[in-house]
């Protein structure tokens, strides 16, 4: 069955330093692979995508990701966080055809130290 | 307003109240999502609706009750609920719910609390 893990309930990085939030999936087609970013009484909003093509994808808010089919991760990375980036993080997977749905991850909650 | 907005924000009801969560998507999209999101679970699928049709109810009790009068708007009604139904509930709309790649985007939700 497909799924979504990712492993890190919360996360604490100091301002400044980098970050690495991941995510492995389990599927057996190539998946289409988002992450989000839900800010405090937010809806969630899109930060990437990867469909297919060069395996790392650029997002918004200076956030990257990586796709590895021989680990099954699209871990999400940012050089230097920011004290805005306090949020929670989902990393999601496209399935299906023409039922297509997404399948969710737990969520990774980030605390930014000043 | 542009987006996706949801009305009420915040909702608290006792199980035997009738209430109802309403979502408009303002993008020109044809598919609308509701889920619940529950503290530390994956964001559970609740309803599909493509083109005002619904395509998929993930065994939801009956005591919610989705609407789709167009592809804009989309109520989610509630009769008789539980206190474990107490979550946010987020509206979502893409361009469409078949095949691959749809990017959904979502309301701010409604943050229900059944006494």
């Amino acid at each position: 069955a497909q799924s979504v893990t990712q492993p890190d309930i919360h996360i604490t990085v100091s301002e400044g330093a980098s970050l690495e939030l991941r995510c492995n999936y389990s599927y057996g087609a190539t998946p289409y692979l988002f992450w989000y970013v839900q800010s405090p009484g937010q809806g969630l909003q899109l930060l990437l995508k990867y469909f297919s093509g060069d395996t790392l994808v650029q997002g918004i808010k200076g956030f990257e990701a990586e796709f590895k089919r021989s680990q099954s991760s699209f871990n999400l990375r940012k050089p230097s966080v920011h004290w805005s980036d306090a949020a929670e993080y989902f990393c999601a997977v496209g399935v299906g055809g023409s039922n297509y749905q997404l399948i969710w991850g737990a969520g990774t909650k980030l605390i930014i130290k000043p | 307003e542009t987006g996706v907005t949801q009305t009420p924000r915040h909702l608290v009801m006792g199980m035997t109240n009738k209430k109802s969560l309403k979502c408009e998507q303002h993008l020109g999209h044809n598919a609308m999502y509701w889920y619940k999101q529950s503290a530390k679970k994956p964001l559970e699928l609740m309803f599909v609706y493509n083109f005002k049709e619904q395509t998929e109810n993930n065994s939801v009790p009956s005591r919610f009750s989705p609407e789709c009068p167009n592809s804009s708007h989309l109520f989610l009604h509630l009769h008789t609920l539980q206190p474990e139904d107490s979550a946010l509930y987020l509206c979502a709309s893409s361009q469409s719910s078949q095949g691959p790649g749809g990017e959904q985007y979502f309301g701010p939700g409604t943050r229900l609390t059944v006494t």
